[in-house]
């Protein structure tokens, strides 16, 4: 079956600018999370949705940062007035629940440049 | 909070010749879990293999093996026959097992392999 699908691929932005980065998960995947890969930063998580509720944003890095998931599926991570450090590859990741040792099937990711 | 570390940035490794990629960790967790994943230049994480925490036994993954030092907290992924698809970023990641502290995955700084044909 199809895998866990992001757009756009990539992004180039000015500063400033607001931009919407969506996450198709895997079909029957309650739970679905985000991460930021960057050069300064490694890999980071930002947030994880249990259908369409997030228990835990703690890695969101500023109220710039927001996201939603509707009807358990799909995802949109929305960064405002976008920063030169945002820049980075943001994955995104899905698993069938949260139990036991289950594995998040990752997304291709989209990069963003911010200008 | 738990931390991963991989202390070794890049490994250079022949042909059909066998790597091993050290990852230690940090946690005062008794129960967990532990994994390796590959990114390759397309960036899709690919999951490798995974170790709970509460077994003894190391896990294998066809040419991949784990050796899970749990005193040790030391978590290594060795490669054997070496092949130049497994060319790639190589992750450690730690989860735990506690409900309350949430599903996500921390990451070590990653070790980039080199397949030399």
């Amino acid at each position: 079956g199809a895998g866990v699908s992001q757009s756009p691929s990539n992004k180039v932005t000015e500063k400033g600018k607001d931009v919407e980065l969506r996450c198709d998960p895997i079909s029957g995947h309650t739970a679905l999370y985000w991460y930021r890969q960057s050069l300064g930063q490694g890999l980071e998580f930002l947030i994880y949705f249990q259908g369409n509720s997030a228990p835990d944003k703690s890695g969101l890095p500023s109220d710039r940062f927001s996201a939603e998931r509707t009807g358990g599926s799909v995802s949109t991570l929305t960064i405002q007035r976008t920063q030169q450090e945002d820049s980075a590859v943001y994955l995104c990741a899905s698993s069938l629940g949260l139990a036991g040792v289950q594995e998040q099937f990752f997304g291709p990711g989209t990069r963003l440049t911010v200008l | 909070a738990q931390t991963v570390t991989q202390s070794q940035p890049e490994m250079s490794v022949q042909e059909a010749e066998t790597v091993t990629l050290s990852c230690t960790y940090d946690t005062s967790e008794s129960d967990y879990y532990l994994f390796w994943y590959k990114q390759p230049p397309s960036r899709q994480m690919i999951l490798v293999i995974r170790q709970e925490a509460y077994k003894q036994q190391n896990a294998t993954e066809n040419r991949f093996s784990v050796n899970f030092q749990k005193a040790a907290k030391s978590f290594s992924l060795k490669i054997s026959d070496s092949q130049l698809g497994d060319a790639a970023m190589y992750f450690c990641a730690y989860r735990s097992a506690t409900r309350a502290a949430g599903n996500k995955l921390t990451f070590g700084g990653g070790t980039r392999v080199l397949v030399k044909p």
